[in-house]
Parts: structure tokens; C-alpha cells; sequence
């Protein structure tokens, strides 16, 4: 199994362009979570679902969008890229809402 | 407000040395306790999860303590090794253990040297 897998790993963008982060988990889980790792603060949720078809917001869910058309993916849309959304972005997965979360690689976005 | 600190902020051992990590938090209500191991470019794995019944628990060379009335928790490394250099996070969960109201500590980072 690959377990929770991240597409890209890497990733320039210019301000106001657009990009699509792409979770793919093959364990089956109900519940998909994304979130952001800034230097200094903690992992922040930024999106989160509870099972296909359902998508819920976070704690900075403020210029991102997510779709969970399947249940094994669940993207991360950035609409307009601001420098503010230069971050470190992993995707995490779990059976169950309490249950352990599985994290995947991460993919690092710089926005210019 | 609810919190979670973690000392050292950093540390370095000598390979085969023992440490411990420290972990206060004041969330409350308070339903589980987690301590990840976060290697350098790479997302965090669990070590243990624990509920504030459990005292203690071990994975291998890690052992988590838990003293829910003090709210305070321990991470202890023995005899450690060259691959346990990573960030070391301590993760609360306050709302009946569930994912979404985690709060997530800055880590301890952890260098294990030759």
C-alpha cells in the first residue's frame, strides 16, 4: 500500500495564478484533512471531509477550496496564490474522526 | 485559551544516550493525547495515542507518559539512535477525540549525533 500519497512535491507560483493540490490516500478512509506548517506555529486544518461527496471547513480555510468527488482523493485549490499561502501543505487521512491520522509527504508551495 | 508547549524547544544527544521530551497543555476538555515523530521534509507518523486513563505507553524505544491532573505528558527515548533525529510533536485533542479540534504544539527538535 502507498498509503497517503501528495502531488507535487514542489511548486512555484506567481501571485494570482491558480493550482490544484492533488491527496490520494488507498487505506479506505472515511476522513481527509488538509493542512498547512508555517515556521514557528503549529499544523494549521485548513479544510477537512468526512467522507466523499462532504467537505468542511477549517481553522484558515480563507483562500483554499476542496473537492472529495471520490473517495480516495480529495484536493486543495488555491484560486488566486498570495505569498501568504507560502507554506509547507500536507494532506492526512483517518478511518474514523478519532482515530490515528495517516500524513502524507507534504508538497512545498512558494507563492512570488 | 487552549494551548499546548512543548520543552526543549531543541536538543542534542549522543547516539545511545536516553532524553526526555516535555509536553504541558491546557486544553480542556481534554480527550487524547498524541506525540508524532516529524522527520526533516517528510509529513508527521504516530507514536501513541493516549486517553486520560492511560498513564503510560510504550512503541519500542518510545515510552509516553500521561498525567491527566497536572496535564502534563512525557516522551522518553532510550538508548537512542541516529534515525530518532527528527521534531518530536505533542497533539491534544479537547472535543471527544476528534481530528478536526486538534491542537498541535511547535515540537521539540531532536539532533542525535555520532
Amino acid at each position: 500500500n502507498a498509503g497517503v500519497t501528495q502531488t507535487p512535491k514542489f511548486r512555484v507560483l506567481k501571485t494570482g495564478q491558480s493550482m490544484t493540490l492533488l491527496c490520494a490516500q488507498d487505506m479506505n478512509h472515511e476522513y481527509m484533512y488538509w493542512y498547512r506548517q508555517d515556521p514557528g506555529m503549529g499544523l494549521r486544518l485548513i479544510h477537512y471531509s468526512v467522507g466523499e461527496g462532504t467537505t468542511a471547513k477549517g481553522e484558515v480555510p480563507d483562500g483554499y477550496n476542496v473537492s472529495r468527488l471520490k473517495k480516495q482523493n480529495f484536493l486543495l485549490g488555491l484560486e488566486s496564490a498570495a505569498p501568504s499561502q507560502t507554506s509547507v501543505y500536507f494532506c492526512a487521512s483517518s478511518y474514523w474522526q478519532n482515530n490515528e491520522q495517516f500524513f502524507g509527504p507534504g508538497t512545498r508551495l512558494t507563492v512570488l | 485559551k487552549n494551548q499546548v508547549e512543548q520543552s526543549p524547544q531543541s536538543l542534542i544527544i549522543l547516539e545511545g544516550k536516553n532524553c526526555t521530551l516535555q509536553c504541558n497543555y491546557t486544553v480542556s476538555p481534554f480527550s487524547n493525547l498524541r506525540w508524532y515523530k516529524q522527520d526533516t521534509g517528510r509529513g508527521p507518523v504516530s507514536l501513541t495515542i493516549m486517553t486520560f486513563s492511560e498513564n503510560t505507553k510504550s512503541n519500542g524505544r518510545y515510552t509516553a507518559t500521561l498525567d491527566a491532573d497536572t496535564k502534563q505528558s512525557s516522551l522518553h527515548i532510550t538508548a537512542s539512535q541516529l534515525s530518532d533525529s527528527a521534531s518530536y510533536i505533542c497533539v491534544v485533542s479537547g472535543n471527544a477525540g476528534n481530528n478536526r479540534k486538534l491542537i498541535w504544539g511547535l515540537g521539540t527538535s531532536l539532533a542525535v549525533n555520532p
